[in-house]
């Protein structure tokens, strides 16, 4: 069972370069969720989807795009990296209504230097 | 605001000492209470959603209760394997949707 699946595990930018993380669920879930995890901090919520076709912002979503492509896949852009986005960042995504578990893929380690 | 915090940060103990993890949390209108383990370097694994005052729920060594202000972790006689970060976390209020998370506690096992 795949569950989430996120790539790439790790990349490292320069800052100033532009990239985009890769979400894909095999659940049938509506509801899709991009997370950063920094030290100190916990788990915060960028942006999130709660069916195909829409996003919302969450608790930090400046210096992040997202984009639903379908029900599947979820992707997260970094349009100009700074070093303030080095984190580590985990797509989740959860069936019907709030109140239901979310699911948490494996992470992405991303390092802007 | 919606807050959850846990305690303590940080926890030693000797293989087969019982603890408890504690989570306080403050929302308008709970939707539940989510406990999750998390391994070094990997994603959140979920462990227990309760959802209403007085409610337990178990899981090999492992126990969860909640009240209208706090959820506890109860471990029993760990083992090293149970060392991870427990996080626990609360849906935001107002409907809104995703899960507002503590910052963990980190659990190591002595054997």
């Amino acid at each position: 069972n795949a569950g989430v699946t996120q790539t790439p595990k790790f990349q490292v930018l320069k800052t100033g370069q532009s990239m985009t993380l890769q979400c894909a669920q095999d659940m049938n879930h509506n509801s899709m969720y991009w997370y950063r995890q920094d030290p100190g901090m916990g788990l915060r919520l960028i942006y999130y989807s709660a069916s195909e076709g829409t996003t919302d912002k969450g608790e930090v979503p400046n210096g992040y795009n997202v984009s639903r492509l379908n029900k599947r896949e979820f992707s997260l852009r970094l349009e100009s990296a700074a070093p303030s986005q080095t984190s580590v960042y985990f797509c989740a995504s959860r069936p019907g209504t709030p109140g239901n578990t979310i699911y948490f893929g494996e992470g992405s380690w991303l390092t802007v230097v | 605001e919606d807050q959850v915090t846990q305690s303590p940060e940080a926890l030693r103990l000797q293989e087969g000492e019982s603890s408890s993890l504690n989570c306080s949390y403050t929302v308008s209108g709970l939707r539940g209470l989510f406990w999750y383990r998390q391994d070094p370097g990997k994603g959140p694994e979920f462990l227990f959603t309760l959802y209403s005052a007085g409610e337990e729920k178990e899981k090999e060594r492992l126990k969860a209760t909640l009240t209208k202000k706090e959820s506890f972790l109860h471990i029993t006689a760990p083992k090293p394997e149970d060392s991870a970060t427990y996080l626990c976390a609360v849906p935001p209020g107002g409907g809104a949707d995703g899960l507002t998370f503590g910052k963990g506690t980190h659990l190591i096992i002595q054997p």
